[in-house]
């Protein structure tokens, strides 16, 4: 069965400061890869997925993530953090026919 | 217009009622679940409806009843509440299963 870890349940940048939020997944087969993010009081929202082909997605709001499978990572970046990305990370990891199964979350907090 | 809605968004209520929490999504999508979403944030799937069918039950104690009236709708119906009831729960659909997953804004179920 999928699994998915998401290294450290809180993360602090300053604005501008790179973004790095890490996710690790254990998976028998190819596996679908999704980063969603929550907004405080708000239901999730896809920021990226992988699926096949390229191993570096690009997502919304300036995030991308890459998909490494010799290290069974999907962390994900941006470059520049600003204050509105304050909110709940999750890394979720499905096989196909099966239901996602999300990490236990990472919140970023940014510092002015 | 709203993809997918919830309600109520709060619910207050006391140990041994019954309540439901009634989901419509206008997008389409032929598929659609249940999420618990603990107090440390940890989300689970509870429920997946794929055109009215119910394909993915899991561990769920079995006063927990969803009902598909038809593709748009997933409603959720919870008997003899019990504190550990206590959480946000969120509705969200799909077209499949690895196809991105639109949530709605959450419905916040106080077991008192």
């Amino acid at each position: 069965a999928q699994s998915v870890t998401q290294l450290g349940s809180h993360v602090s940048v300053s604005e501008g400061a790179l973004v790095l939020l890490r996710c690790n997944y254990s998976s028998s087969v190819p596996p679908y890869l999704f980063w969603y993010v929550q907004y405080p009081n708000q239901g999730l929202q896809l920021l990226l997925k992988y699926t096949t082909g390229a191993t570096l997605v690009k997502g919304i709001n300036g995030f991308e993530a890459e998909f490494k499978k010799s290290e069974t990572s999907f962390h994900l970046t941006k470059p520049s953090a600003h204050m509105s990305d304050a909110a709940e990370y999750f890394c979720a990891v499905s096989e196909g026919n099966t239901p996602l199964v999300f990490g236990k979350g990472t919140r970023l907090s940014v510092i002015a | 217009d709203t993809a997918v809605s919830q309600t109520p968004k709060y619910l207050v209520t006391q140990m041994g009622n019954d309540k439901s929490i009634k989901c419509e999504q206008n997008l389409g999508h032929d598929t659609m679940y249940w999420y618990k979403q603990d107090s440390k944030k940890f989300l689970k799937i509870m429920f997946s409806y794929n055109n009215k069918e119910l394909i993915i039950n899991e561990t769920v104690p079995n006063r927990f009843s969803p009902k598909s009236p038809d593709k748009a709708h997933l409603n959720l119906h919870i008997n003899s509440l019990e504190l550990g009831d206590s959480a946000v729960y969120f509705c969200a659909s799909s077209r499949g299963q690895v196809d991105e997953q639109y949530f709605g804004p959450g419905t916040r179920l106080t077991v008192t």
